[in-house]
């Protein structure tokens, strides 16, 4: 079967770093991604990792590690506006493309 | 103009009305998703289509169907509504080919009373 893992919920000040982490189980891993969702909106592409490594685009940063079964979503610099969830989602060679979610991770963003 | 858009965005229907839920795209994509979300749940996919003579049921496909109209059009129905069907409705589309993000619709907020 599979599973992937988030905390529930995390906490933290503005301008500070946060790192939300994922694990999951999978047979045939063929990437994981990862989106932000504003309460009450559509999630949003923020990442893509299929090889091990860190890849970053701005304040945000994504790193996977195949073997642990283990991923990391980093937030530099936070500001009010990253108040959302963040959601884990990973795909198999078994699945087609489809892709499967974790429960979300809800970040609150304080002063 | 959004590229993925639902409709209606809210309702509010009674226990055993027939409801229909759209969404088009204007992206060109071939796959199609219907997702639910609840509160602790995360999305739960119900269907999915590939292409538009495929159809496939997801993890949750009791109690709805789908139709696949057109390339652009991905139709979810609830032949008779029952309030533990009251949810955040969403619609997703991506692109034929290798691991490519998948695009949401701005979601349909759905209660049965």
């Amino acid at each position: 079967g599979q599973n992937i893992d988030q905390p529930t919920e995390m906490t933290a000040t503005e301008g500070a770093i946060v790192q939300i982490n994922c694990t999951y189980q999978t047979s045939g891993f063929n990437g994981l991604f990862w989106y932000q969702q504003h309460a009450g909106e559509a999630p949003t592409f923020l990442s893509y990792n299929v090889l091990d490594g860190l890849e970053e685009k701005g304040r945000f940063s994504s790193f996977l590690s195949r073997s642990k079964g283990y991923s990391y979503l980093l937030l530099k610099e936070l500001q009010m506006k990253d108040s959302a969830s963040y959601l884990c989602a990973v795909t198999n060679y078994n699945q087609g493309g489809k892709l499967i979610f974790g429960q979300g991770t809800e970040l609150s963003v304080k002063p | 103009d959004a590229d993925v858009t639902q409709t209606p965005r809210n309702r509010i229907t009674k226990t055993g009305k027939r409801i229909m839920l759209e969404c088009s795209q204007t992206k060109g994509h071939d796959r199609m998703y219907w997702y639910r979300q609840d509160p602790g749940l995360g999305l739960r996919l119900i269907y999915y289509s590939f292409d538009v003579k495929d159809i496939n049921k997801g993890e949750i496909s009791d109690g709805y169907s789908v139709s696949r109209q057109a390339q652009a059009k991905f139709s979810l129905s609830l032949e008779s509504a029952i309030p533990n069907q009251t949810a955040l409705y969403f619609c997703a589309t991506q692109p034929r080919g290798g691991n490519q993000p998948q695009h949401f619709g701005d979601g349909t907020r759905l209660s049965i009373l």
